[in-house]
């Protein structure tokens, strides 16, 4: 049971390139999450999912983009990067709207 | 809307000694109250919750008592061992989907 996993770790992206963090998990989760962490300012939604299929905006959205073809995986797609998202990327998981189980976090470096 | 405020750190302690870490919260209504740790490298993980007023959490020597009167959900454990070095979040779910952080407070616990 590998609970909830994030690729890549890390990326080096230019200004203007695009990429997928991919999240997956095996616990059957209906919610799942995407966060990003910045210092000195917590974890801040971006979107989520409350099942297979549904996608919702968060907290800070704008410049992402996301999907859930399937219920175990969560993609979070940035179209043309920007230094404004270097950022520590969190996906989490959640069987009810509550407690939530985290990866271990993508950081991303865009130049 | 929601918010969770917390000590601004680091937090500085000896082996053994007592600690705090002060969180107050902003809601309507009835929200659910976290607390979750990030030790180095790693995803956060859920440390201890309460879900009504006068709950205590409680998890790893840790506690946490929710207080509707003050709106405060303050961590405390009676004595800390280096391995407690980590950071700490405060958050709270107000009957939705999504979580509220607050900006985390990195404890260093020195032998």
């Amino acid at each position: 049971n590998a609970g909830v996993t994030q690729t890549p770790k890390f990326r080096v992206l230019k200004t203007g390139q695009s990429m997928t963090l991919l999240c997956a998990q095996d616990m059957n989760h209906e919610y799942m999450y995407w966060y990003r962490q910045d210092p000195g300012m917590g974890l801040r939604l971006i979107h989520y999912s409350v099942g297979e299929g549904t996608t919702a905006k968060g907290e800070v959205p704008d410049g992402y983009n996301v999907s859930r073809l399937k219920k175990q995986n969560f993609l979070l797609g940035l179209e043309s990067a920007a230094p404004s998202q270097t950022s520590v990327y969190f996906c989490a998981s959640s069987p009810t709207q509550e407690t939530q189980y985290f990866g271990p976090g993508t950081r991303l470096l865009v130049l | 809307g929601n918010s969770v405020t917390q000590m601004e750190g680091p937090v500085t302690l000896s082996e053994e000694a007592f600690l705090t870490i002060n969180c107050t919260y902003t809601a309507t209504g009835y929200p659910s109250l976290f607390w979750y740790v990030q030790y180095p490298g790693e995803g956060l993980q859920l440390l201890l919750k309460a879900t009504k007023a006068d709950d205590k959490g409680s998890n790893k020597g840790f506690e946490a008592t929710y207080r509707k009167e003050t709106t405060s959900f303050h961590l405390e454990k009676g004595s800390v061992q280096v391995s407690d070095s980590a950071v700490y979040f405060c958050a709270l779910n107000n009957a939705g989907n999504m979580l509220t952080f607050g900006g985390g407070t990195r404890l260093m616990v020195k032998p």
